[in-house]
């Protein structure tokens, strides 16, 4: 069974860093691309990044670029998104989703999730 | 960027009954569109891939059409566990993966 079990989310002041984790399992983690996708409560699925198999490509929502920062560990099957600078507008629930080909970018589609954690920036 | 508009935002309707919802692409994405169910307090889940292929465990009555700009995911016979917020997402030319801002189906 596909799990993902998204970690490191909280209460942090604007300017501040975090770094969120996603620990997979159930496939074969270093196979597929993985993805960051953010929610506001009561609003749309924003795509945040994405990273290929081998972390060899990599891509970044306008909004997050030069402050965000995504990675993997293929070694310990996770994921990783550093929020550097963080503003009130990247208050969300945060998900890790599995993508159904290795590449990271042109094609496939977000086969299973995580439940989210959720990140909240306010002063 | 592509640009991805789904229509309508919110529809009621009863059980029983069949629905569609529409995802329209600002250019075209070919059949490269996926659409994804969401309950509240819950992830999203993945319906159709590829316009029209059902993810393995998803009900029947669940269908998805279209290519080029224009898609459906229609819904027929609608049962309680259906009401829910859908979501196309385009994943042709990404980054980024558009999605679209979402429909709620609500029951009547």
């Amino acid at each position: 069974e596909v799990q993902l079990v998204e970690s490191g989310g909280g209460l942090v002041q604007p300017g501040w860093s975090l770094r969120l984790s996603c620990a997979a399992s159930g496939f074969t983690f270093d196979d597929y691309g993985m993805h960051w996708v953010r929610q506001v409560p009561g609003k749309g699925l924003e795509w945040v990044s994405s990273i290929s198999w081998n972390s060899g490509t990599i891509g970044y929502a306008d909004s997050v670029k030069g402050r965000f920062t995504i990675s993997r560990d293929n070694a310990k099957n996770s994921l990783y998104l550093q929020m550097n600078s963080l503003r009130a507008e990247d208050t969300a629930l945060y998900y890790c989703a599995k993508g159904s080909i290795a590449a990271a970018h042109n094609g496939g589609h977000f086969d299973y999730w995580g439940q989210g954690t959720l990140v909240t920036v306010s002063s | 960027d592509i640009q991805m508009t789904q229509s309508p935002p919110s529809l009621t309707a009863s059980v029983g009954d069949g629905v569609t919802i529409t995802c329209r692409a600002s250019q075209s994405i070919s059949s490269h569109l996926n659409w994804y169910q969401q309950k509240p307090g819950k992830a999203p889940k993945l319906l159709i891939y590829g316009a029209s292929s059902l993810q393995s465990g998803v009900p029947s009555r669940f269908s998805g059409s279209g290519s080029g700009t224009d898609f459906t995911l229609s819904i027929s016979s609608l049962q309680p566990e259906d009401f829910a917020t859908y979501y196309c997402q385009q994943s042709y030319s990404s980054p980024p993966y558009t999605f679209g801002q979402g429909s709620k189906l609500e029951i009547k």
